[in-house]
């Protein structure tokens, strides 16, 4: 059974970079697809990214410019950093396994989620 | 302005069946079979409920079920339980850029 812990500062001040880290355990990171997703106070979903094991990655086009996601096979983790934040960017980060899985092909969805970061962007 | 439109809230009795809509275009919802559900009590992760439209995953009670006509899919829950009062969003891949779409959640309460 996969779980996922996440670590990083949940206070970052406006202009600076975001920085997450999802650890893996119960399972390999290989050949699998990781997901950053947040959510606003009070708000719904948004889809930050995706990356495949190998470090291929798809970002959301509205955050694409600010945003570089990374995979470490050795630690079992992947990480998301996010540029230049506004108070815009004060959500819950939550990592995921999916969209994509190799091993069953032809379908999409996100599961497991880690219960989720709330960063503060704020001065 | 959420991509894939859900309706705010939706309510029933307990042992009632309600239903969730989630309508999105044939890029999205309608070109692929790709929509997933999940389910989020407050100050916690989604769960996920339904994936692939109407696959149930392991876990997962029968009382939820999935569905797709045109651009629209749909969640049912039947058998309603207090433990159901949640929020609930629809996911679904999108042939665009933007990959992924999420729709902007409904709220379920059990009356």
């Amino acid at each position: 059974q996969v779980q996922l812990l996440e670590s990083g500062p949940r206070l970052v001040k406006p202009s600076e970079t975001l920085s997450l880290t999802c650890s893996v355990s119960g399972g390999s990171i290989s050949s699998k697809y990781w997901a950053w997703i947040r959510q606003p106070p009070g708000k719904g979903l948004e889809w930050i990214g995706y990356i495949y094991y190998s470090g291929s990655a798809n970002y959301n086009p509205s955050l694409e410019s600010r945003v570089t996601m990374s995979v470490d096979t050795s630690k079992n983790q992947f990480s998301l950093k996010l540029s230049s934040v506004t108070a815009a960017d004060t959500a819950v980060y939550y990592c995921a396994r999916g969209p994509l899985h190799i091993a069953t092909p032809g379908t999409w969805w996100f599961d497991p989620w880690r219960q989720g970061t709330l960063v503060t962007v704020s001065s | 302005q959420s991509a894939l439109t859900q309706p705010a809230s939706v309510s029933g009795s307990p042992g009632q069946s309600i239903t969730i809509s989630c309508t999105g275009t044939s890029s999205d919802v309608g070109g692929f079979n790709y929509v997933s559900w999940y389910q989020q009590h407050p100050g916690k992760a989604p769960k996920l409920m339904i994936s692939d439209v109407n696959n149930r995953p392991a876990g997962v009670s029968n009382r939820f079920s999935g569905s797709k006509s045109g651009n629209t899919a749909s969640l049912t829950i039947s058998g309603l339980q207090a433990e159901d009062e949640a929020e609930y969003y629809c996911s679904s891949y999108r042939r665009s850029n933007t990959l992924v779409v999420f729709g902007g959640g409904t709220k379920v309460t059990v009356l």
